[in-house]
């Protein structure tokens, strides 16, 4: 079965400093793609970054990157030079095949807050 | 968000009533899946759908049926509400194998009374 862990509950950073969420995953399938999503005290969901478990490069967007490890079996989320608005819960998601079908499986999430 | 549609974003419900969330998606995804998120917790997986006519559960399916009769609809009945399933529930969609995006809607807030 496929899983998803965030080992960090809660996280206090500087503002400016960069910030690393954890994330390490389990599947048997070869080919799957790994998501980070933010999620504010709004509640919506706002995707941040997409890994595919067959690109070679690390994916970045802006002042996000994903450090994945695939013989490691992780996926963290760097922030760099945080912000106050970064302050949220981060989820780390990931879209695999599981007896036949495919699914798509979160973690419990970190609740990342930015300290002036 | 763009794309999936969400419904109600708000209800009570008194413990017993039966209702549907209704989600639907223009995008012409095939997966699509609903969760619950608890206070301060993760989202977890109640039912999802991998195409017209195919639904699997989830970790959390008791209590919650579903049906996929079109690519577009992916409703999520609660059939006797409880006081346990107050909760924000997400409807998400995906463009499947090799899709690089999650579509979510926009919550919907359910309080059972």
């Amino acid at each position: 079965a496929q899983k998803i862990t965030q080992t960090q509950p809660g996280m206090f950073v500087q503002e400016k400093e960069a910030v690393t969420l954890d994330c390490t995953y389990d599947t048997s399938d070869q080919s799957y793609g790994l998501f980070w999503y933010k999620q504010p005290s709004s509640g919506e969901m706002i995707f941040l970054i997409y890994q595919g478990s067959y690109d070679e490069q690390n994916a970045t967007e802006g002042r996000y990157s994903l450090n994945f490890q695939k013989a490691r079996k992780s996926a963290n989320l760097v922030i760099s030079a945080s912000q106050l608005g970064d302050s949220a819960m981060y989820f780390c998601a990931m879209s695999a095949i599981t007896f036949g079908n495919e699914k798509l499986t979160f973690g419990t999430g970190t609740r990342l807050t930015i300290i002036p | 968000n763009a794309g999936v549609t969400q419904t109600p974003k708000f209800q009570v419900l008194k413990t017993g009533q039966s209702m549907t969330l209704q989600c639907a998606q223009d995008m012409n995804h095939e997966y699509m899946s609903w969760y619950r998120q608890d206070p301060g917790m993760g989202l977890r997986l109640i039912h999802y759908s991998v195409g017209a006519g195919i639904t699997d559960q989830g970790e959390v399916p008791n209590g919650y049926n579903v049906s996929r009769s079109t690519t577009e609809d992916f409703p999520l009945r609660l059939l006797s509400a409880a006081p346990s399933q107050t909760s924000v529930y997400f409807c998400a969609t995906y463009a499947g194998y090799r899709g690089n995006t999650i579509y979510f809607g926009e919550g919907s807030w359910l309080t059972v009374v």
